[in-house]
């Protein structure tokens, strides 16, 4: 079955600090992952996607396949982060996604 | 252009009743999903159309529910006899040909009263 974890639902750094988002999945075969974001009030929005390999906003995520994860990462923390997060699979051509519970990340000053 | 826009934004209805929940894709999308956000179960995949293909409706929770495309474009979601856990934002996204991006609407927020 097709299963994505964010094993925390809310997570709070100070401005400046490091930031991971945890994301496990289970998967039999080879799964697209992304990470989705959802700002106060706005829609939910792409972030970042695996095959991409690209930064947005500072934030990076590398697939393990050995561990099964996709963690989001951020060097330095900025006030603008603060929101939700979803880590998200889909398998290649039906697109379908199934999403995690979601992370709240909060940046305090 | 334009994204993907839904009404309404609200709907507050009484238990029992039918609703239906419009979705309006980016113009030349070929795939439009459902998905329903709610407290207890998060966001969750309820209905997927592609094309002229048959829709995936694996994840519809029960025959209350049902969604149609007319014309590759526009999407109705119904769900009848509503109930409590009905309760939910109700999101549609779309996606051009080629796979891609989804791009999701602002939602609709049902509150079965």
């Amino acid at each position: 079955a097709q299963r994505v974890t964010q094993p925390e639902k809310l997570l709070s750094v100070f401005k400046g600090a490091p930031v991971e988002l945890k994301c496990n999945y289970s998967y039999s075969g080879s799964p697209e992952l992304f990470w989705y974001v959802q700002y106060s009030r706005q829609r939910l929005q792409l972030l970042l996607r695996h095959i991409s390999r690209e930064s947005i906003k500072g934030f990076t995520a590398d697939l393990n396949k050995g561990e099964t994860s996709f963690h989001l990462k951020k060097p330095f923390a900025q006030e603008e982060d603060s929101a939700m997060y979803y880590c998200a699979l889909s398998s290649w051509g039906a697109q379908k996604l199934v999403f995690g519970q979601g992370t709240r990340l909060t940046i305090n000053p | 252009g334009a994204g993907v826009s839904q009404s309404p934004s609200n709907k507050v209805t009484e238990k029992g009743k039918d609703v239906e929940l419009r979705c309006d894709p980016i113009s030349g999308h070929t795939a439009l999903y459902w998905y329903r956000q709610s407290l207890g179960q998060g966001l969750e995949f309820l209905i997927y159309f592609q094309g002229n293909s048959a829709p995936d409706k694996s994840g519809l929770p029960s025959d209350r529910f049902s969604a149609e495309r007319t014309g590759g474009s526009v999407s109705t979601l119904t769900i009848q006899r509503t109930q409590q856990e009905d309760s939910a934002v109700y999101l549609c996204a779309s996606r051009g040909a080629g796979g891609g991006t989804q791009y999701f609407g602002p939602g609709t927020r049902l509150t079965v009263l």
